[in-house]
């Protein structure tokens, strides 16, 4: 079974700062993606990136941007000129390619302040 | 990207009703829906995986009894709480999996999350 873990239950950062949560997993498997989803205070579900186990390139979507090391089996985004609206709780997820249904298994979450 | 709508958005019934949650794909078809149920400042833990024309696999420790799954069409799947008491109150979420191509390139396989439905039974 996978596991996701984010070890950071909370963070905060200041408006127009750069901030990284941190997120790393543990699979046998080769083939897989990962997420990482936001949900601010309307606990409207968001993906904010995607990324693809076999691409060695790091996703990048904007101001969001992710360091994906497979060896390390570690998936940490990054928030440049974080804004206000990036408030909310951030959830890493994996899902693997193939698998029954794909199924998302999600990390217990990073709660991202961003003060003024 | 897609759109996933689910109503209602916030239900109160009393202890012993059933209530119903629709969960629709708008402009995509989802052979693949996931009901997911979600506590105060918690993660998501996902109940049951919903196909198209099938039953629905729960996962281990959700009462397929009291949640009742139904996905009829490609576009929508429903959660029954089947004589609710006050301890099924929670947030509950679907997701629809969009397999989708773009470009020609790999299948997505993103899940698109409606915007959640906050049950409370008195």
């Amino acid at each position: 079974a996978q596991t996701v873990t984010q070890s950071q239950p909370e963070m905060s950062v200041q408006e127009a700062e750069t901030v990284t949560l941190s997120c790393t997993y543990d699979t046998s498997e080769n083939n897989y993606y990962l997420f990482w989803y936001k949900q601010p205070p309307s606990r409207q579900m968001i993906l904010v990136i995607r990324q693809e186990a076999y691409k060695q390139q790091n996703a990048t979507e904007n101001r969001f941007s992710v360091n994906f090391q497979k060896a390390a089996k570690s998936f940490s985004l990054k928030i440049s000129d974080s804004q206000l609206g990036d408030t909310a709780m951030y959830f890493c997820a994996f899902m693997k390619h193939g698998g029954s249904n794909y199924k998302l298994t999600f990390g217990k979450g990073t709660l991202l302040t961003v003060n003024p | 990207g897609a759109v996933v709508s689910q109503h209602p958005s916030r239900v109160i019934c009393k202890s012993g009703t059933s209530v119903k949650i629709e969960c629709r794909s708008l402009d995509f078809q989802a052979t693949t829906m996931f009901w997911y149920r979600q506590f105060p400042k918690k993660s998501l833990m996902l109940m049951a995986t919903s196909n198209e024309g099938s039953k629905a696999t729960y996962e281990q420790g959700v009462e397929k009894d009291k949640f009742l799954i139904n996905h009829a069409s490609l576009t929508l799947s429903t959660l029954t709480v089947t004589s609710a008491h006050p301890e099924d109150s929670s947030f509950y979420i679907c997701s629809a999996r969009d397999r989708r191509t773009r470009s020609g390139s790999w299948i997505e396989n993103i899940q698109y999350f409606g915007a959640g439905t906050r049950l409370s039974v008195l």
